[in-house]
């Protein structure tokens, strides 16, 4: 049973335009959550985290939003880069030591 | 810097093997976490590590263990390797602190392991 669920397995954006990376998730005691990057033949990379008492965090060009109601978190890459194409992770833990991730949505950004 | 490094890079094995993947964490990091993760999946936790304990353990048979040394590098051992056990490890470090070991993993670049 997958807890965390990232249901685009890929996405192709324009470089310029938005990126917007979606995350479900179903165990209500998830507190915290995480946006990993991860290149070919490199270990993922720590890009952004939310925690459950707010709704938004900015870092730059990434915004991750959490609505804790529906149980979805989004990642939005403003503006995109060719840079930016990679495997994003959606991560999250429940006040634990354990992290939870999804399967991941690879980013093409097209020149 | 050289951040965290994992050795070897690929390995091969034959079912029933057993394999031992080691792990050197950051400078200044603390804290070792493995990762197993299988073509097309994300990471899925196997155990932490911090002050030579185990300190949580996620979902994996008693064929997965580990330690972790004074110096705080880390390693995997897997017992009896199945088919199923070929993944990429992946090893991660942290500071010990609140919170810091979620925003502050580095991940090492991995180890692919193939059974056969």
């Amino acid at each position: 049973d997958q807890q965390v669920k990232q249901n685009s397995p890929s996405l192709s954006v324009q470089e310029g335009r938005i990126s917007i990376l979606n995350c479900d998730y179903t165990n209500s005691m998830f507190d915290y959550f995480l946006w990993y990057k991860k290149y070919p033949a490199e270990g993922p990379t720590f890009l952004i985290s939310i925690s459950s008492i707010k709704d938004k965090n900015e870092d730059g060009r990434f915004t991750v939003f959490l609505n804790k109601s529906a149980k979805h978190l989004s990642l939005h890459i403003v503006p995109s880069q060719p840079g930016d194409s990679a495997v994003y992770f959606c991560a999250a833990s429940a006040g634990s030591y354990q992290l939870t991730f999804g399967k991941g949505t690879k980013l093409s950004v097209i020149p | 810097d050289a951040g965290v490094t994992q050795s070897p890079t690929h390995l091969i094995k034959t079912r029933g093997q057993q394999v031992t993947l080691r792990c050197s964490p950051k400078s200044g990091h603390d804290t070792v976490s493995w990762y197993q993760q299988a073509l097309g999946q994300g990471p899925q936790f196997i155990f932490q590590y911090y002050e030579e304990e185990e300190r949580q353990r996620g979902n994996f048979p008693d064929r997965f263990s580990g330690h972790q040394f004074p110096n705080y590098s880390s390693e995997l051992n897997v017992n009896a390797l199945l088919l199923g056990d070929s993944a990429l490890y992946l090893c991660a470090s942290s500071p010990e602190g609140a919170g810091a070991w979620r925003d502050e993993q580095f991940f090492g670049p991995g180890t692919r392991l193939t059974v056969l």
